[in-house]
């Protein structure tokens, strides 16, 4: 079954420390792997995407890894602010099939 | 640019009434479009997606419908709402269906009492 798991289901960290975001997904066959960012009430907001043959990918203070071996992927958050706090929702899609599996997110809260 | 419009971005509405939510693309041509919608606390389900005009396809059975009357519109509607139906409702482009990013409308919050 393609699933998408993420950990923690929630998080709260101060401001200006770092975090990371786990993502262990069954997609397969794999294709790309997208992290979004969503803040309440928001459309998600794309913040890297990874084929294959990609095992690290940066966006401003967010960077995203991705073993594709071990089907685990991470998101960090470097000098985290108080405008990181959100949804973060690692979603991944198959070659073979014309959806994305969402996982169902993990809930930063920065506080000051 | 592209853009994408949702509307309305709130909605209430009574149980057995009917639905109607909009999404409309700007600046692309043929895309891909998608209906999503999040339920509190959960992650997104994909309800129905288009590949072109008059094309939908339904992921899961429900109370909803769907409809592409002209590119770049993607129309969400439901003869009589249930309570169930209260959640977060998305719409989404891309421009191929798996390869490229999906970009998210601002969403429609729909509250069924």
């Amino acid at each position: 079954k393609n699933q998408v798991e993420q950990s923690p289901q929630s998080l709260i960290i101060l401001e200006g420390k770092n975090c990371t975001l786990q993502c262990n997904y069954t997609v397969s066959p794999f294709s790309n792997l997208r992290w979004y960012k969503q803040d309440t009430g928001r459309g998600p907001v794309s913040l890297t995407i990874m084929t294959f043959s990609e095992n690290t990918k940066s966006n401003g203070r967010y960077t995203a890894t991705l073993d594709a071996d071990t089907k685990q992927s991470s998101l960090h958050i470097t000098a985290s602010q108080l405008s990181d706090s959100a949804s973060y929702i690692c979603v991944v899609s198959a070659i073979s099939f014309q959806k994305l599996v969402f996982g169902t997110g993990t809930r930063l809260l920065v506080s000051p | 640019s592209q853009t994408i419009h949702q509307w309305p971005a709130t909605l209430v509405q009574p149980v057995g009434s009917p639905l109607s939510l909009e999404c409309t693309v700007e600046g692309t041509s043929n895309p891909n479009l998608y209906w999503y919608r999040q339920a509190a606390g959960r992650g997104l389900q994909l309800l129905f997606y288009s590949v072109g005009i008059g094309q939908i396809s339904s992921e899961v059975p429900q109370n909803l419908s769907a409809s592409r009357p002209q590119d770049r519109q993607f129309i969400l509607s439901s003869k009589k709402l249930l309570l169930s139906d209260s959640g977060f409702y998305l719409c989404a482009w891309s421009l191929t269906v798996n390869g490229y990013e999906q970009y998210f409308g601002p969403g429609t919050r729909l509250t069924v009492t």
